[in-house]
């Protein structure tokens, strides 16, 4: 079993619609990561949090400590939303662990 | 330059060649990742370093790799007598902040895609 699961794998959607990508991890975490890959490789980091909620514009993120569960959600999705979204913990805030990613298409 | 900047971007070598990949960090960024992304998996961890020190190599997946940092701030990433599964993309990251600091989120660059024959 991985340390870092995400679901769903691939999630295809249309324009508008509310969007959540989950990600739950089974070991002790200093914080945890939302990244954004698009094709060609790039990675932006979206979010780090260790607690609570961080909103930035249409994205917004909730971790749960206890549950060891974080959300990616984003509203009024949009075409260029689409991309790999990635799930990843950080330990002793050293190396970061990742996910498998979720594939998300936003169709117009 | 504003970003981590990799090079080559795009690497076809045939297998039993040596390959280096080279790593240009942000400025003043203390901490150095290397990360192997196969196709359709998330990133793995291949190794670390704090200014010139590889503090963790834990993640190379064999002794054909090798990497290094010698001044601090450039790194190259070398596989020697490449095999096809060395294929994928090979990212790295550097962060400000020293472990154990409050900040460190990673700035990846665009990645090097490796092709093995």
């Amino acid at each position: 079993k991985n340390e870092v699961e995400q679901s769903p794998q691939n999630l295809t959607a249309q324009e508008g619609e509310f969007i959540t990508i989950n990600c739950s991890y089974s070991v002790g975490i200093s914080a945890l990561h939302w990244l954004q890959q698009h094709p060609g490789g790039g990675i932006v980091s979206l979010f780090m949090l260790s607690s609570g909620k961080k909103k930035h514009g249409r994205l917004i993120a909730t971790i749960n400590i206890q549950e060891k569960h974080s959300s990616l959600h984003i509203t009024a999705s949009h075409p260029r939303d689409s991309a790999v979204y990635i799930c990843a913990v950080s330990q002793g805030a050293q190396k970061l662990v990742f996910g498998q990613g979720t594939r998300l298409t936003i169709n117009p | 330059g504003a970003g981590v900047s990799q090079s080559p971007r795009y690497k076809v070598a045939k297998r039993g060649q040596d390959v280096a990949l080279r790593c240009d960090p942000i400025s003043g960024h203390v901490s150095l990742f290397w990360y192997q992304q196969a196709l359709g998996q998330g990133p793995e961890f291949l190794t670390y370093f704090q200014n010139e020190a590889q503090l963790d190599k834990s993640g190379l997946p064999s002794d054909r790799f090798f990497a290094e940092r010698p001044e601090g701030s450039v790194s190259t990433l070398k596989i020697q007598r490449t095999q096809q599964e060395d294929s994928a993309v090979y990212l790295c990251a550097s962060t400000l902040g020293h472990p154990g600091s409050s900040y460190n989120e990673q700035f990846f660059g665009p990645g090097t895609r490796l092709t093995v024959l």
